[in-house]
């Protein structure tokens, strides 16, 4: 595998489900980050990590629950979601966070397409 | 009023067009700036990128920034069918302090170029 994964990459659920999207990155980065992207809206920064310490929580819903384990791991646990959550959700990750080291490059997956029911 | 604003398009054109893009931005503490591309069922991928003003050119694709009216561009010369994609403008006012070089991002421009 090379550059960043997620899975699954569809995901269907009911408003009482509770499931997990995982994104895995093979660069050796040190920041990852959680984006929502919806139809004919920017992308919308959810949660940064840097060093597997969380810095950035974008007055994201409570039902959004984030965990970083490792520098190379990232997910994002879904519970009672609503039908306004149904969107792209796309992981990145960058060597440091942007900025830090001169670079504002980040490497984004194929996103997970949710839909919530 | 949107910290950058972008057209969504979508934007059509034939093959070997010129295609101009464009974002307009309200924040003047911008410095950075990108243009990404994202094919469809992708993540966006980094394109372009330029710090303050000026114009920077690889191949067919040109970056251009001006501060003064908040404004940047990417011209795709000589377009190609493989050009269509969305694209979307990113700045960052910087790292500073506690703070990271946060990205903003654009809404994103479709574009299809037909053969």
């Amino acid at each position: 595998e090379t550059g960043v994964t997620q899975t699954p990459r569809h995901l269907v659920m009911g408003m009482t489900n509770k499931k997990s999207l995982k994104c895995e990155q093979h660069l050796g980065h040190n920041a990852m980050y959680w984006y929502k992207q919806s139809a004919k809206k920017p992308l919308e920064l959810m949660f940064v990590y840097s060093l597997e310490e969380r810095v950035e929580n974008n007055s994201v819903p409570s039902r959004f629950s984030p965990e970083c384990p490792n520098s190379s791991h990232l997910f994002l646990h879904l519970h009672t979601l609503q039908p306004e959550d149904s969107a792209l959700y796309l992981c990145a990750s960058s060597h440091d966070l942007e900025g830090a080291s001169g670079t504002y490059e980040q490497y984004f997956g194929p996103g997970t397409r949710l839909t919530v029911t | 009023q949107k910290e950058v604003e972008q057209d969504p398009g979508p934007l059509s054109v034939p093959e070997g067009a010129i295609v101009s893009l464009n974002c307009t931005y309200s924040n003047s503490a911008f410095q950075y700036f990108m243009w990404y591309r994202q094919y469809s069922r992708k993540g966006p991928e980094l394109l372009m990128y330029t710090y303050s003003s000026g114009n920077k050119e690889d191949g067919r694709f040109t970056a251009q920034v001006d501060k003064s009216s908040k404004y940047i561009s990417l011209f795709i010369r000589d377009s190609q069918p493989s050009d269509s994609a969305t694209y979307l403008c990113a700045m960052s006012a910087g790292a500073g302090g506690t703070s990271y070089g946060k990205l903003t991002f654009g809404q994103g421009t479709i574009l299809t170029v037909h053969p």
